[in-house]
């Protein structure tokens, strides 16, 4: 069964620091998302994108947070300078069109220093 | 997406009880999906439920959404160590389906 990858499953970086979470969605998949999840707390919804280019975003998505589909399979997430409250779960996420379901990537561990 | 109350938050059973978790929203819903994770793992599409009244049966997992489309549950019958785990009513909208996830409802299961 297909499934959404992610790479690395844990990245340990220091404050300040740029770091790129990468995602491979399902091929035939149309929409991405970027949540986060901090410890304990509730998964959070950062960005949606579609046809190349982001289709909505949430407050927490500011101007150190990008999104980029570099080529037809993977979809990254940078988070240009990185703070201690960026520790979290990184969860990739995809959806073919007219399919509310979402398939999760098994997620990126971020940990900031 | 819409926001969704779930309860109760946290559930402990013993193996072979059964389970429910209750979702209410003060406004209609178009559609309600249901999410199970895992201890460390990434949440799971279970179902998606859209019609008014709807029952959905997988396996000793009852999901059911209201005649108005304001309340979910999801039912385990006979409930297993393998069903450990937080269960998510989300809430999904907007043109992007974006997912809202709430607090969920954790599982555990006494062997």
């Amino acid at each position: 069964e297909p499934e959404v990858t992610q790479t690395p499953s844990h990245q340990v970086t220091q404050m300040g620091q740029e770091v790129i979470l990468r995602c491979v969605p399902i091929s035939n998949h149309l929409y991405f998302y970027w949540y986060r999840q901090i410890l304990g707390q509730k998964v959070e919804f950062l960005v949606s994108f579609y046809n190349n280019e982001i289709s909505e975003k949430s407050e927490i998505f500011d101007d150190q947070f990008s999104v980029e589909r570099p080529d037809g399979s993977n979809f990254t997430l940078k988070i240009r300078s990185t703070k201690l409250e960026d520790s979290a779960m990184y969860f990739c996420a995809s959806r073919t069109s007219g399919n509310y379901e979402q398939y999760f990537g098994p997620g990126t561990r971020l940990t900031v220093t | 997406g819409q926001q969704v109350m779930q309860i109760p938050q946290y559930q402990h059973v013993q193996e072979g009880e059964d389970f429910t978790t209750y979702c209410n929203s003060s406004t209609t819903l178009s559609n309600i999906q249901w999410y199970k994770q895992r201890p460390g793992g990434h949440p799971v599409f279970l179902i998606q439920l859209v019609k008014s009244g709807e029952v959905k049966k997988q396996k000793r997992l009852t999901f059911q959404f209201g005649e108005a489309k304001k309340n979910s549950s999801l039912h385990i019958t006979a409930t297993q160590t393998t069903d450990v785990g937080t269960y998510f009513c989300v809430g999904s909208g907007g043109s992007n389906y974006k997912l809202t996830f709430g607090k969920g409802t954790l599982l555990t299961v006494n062997p």
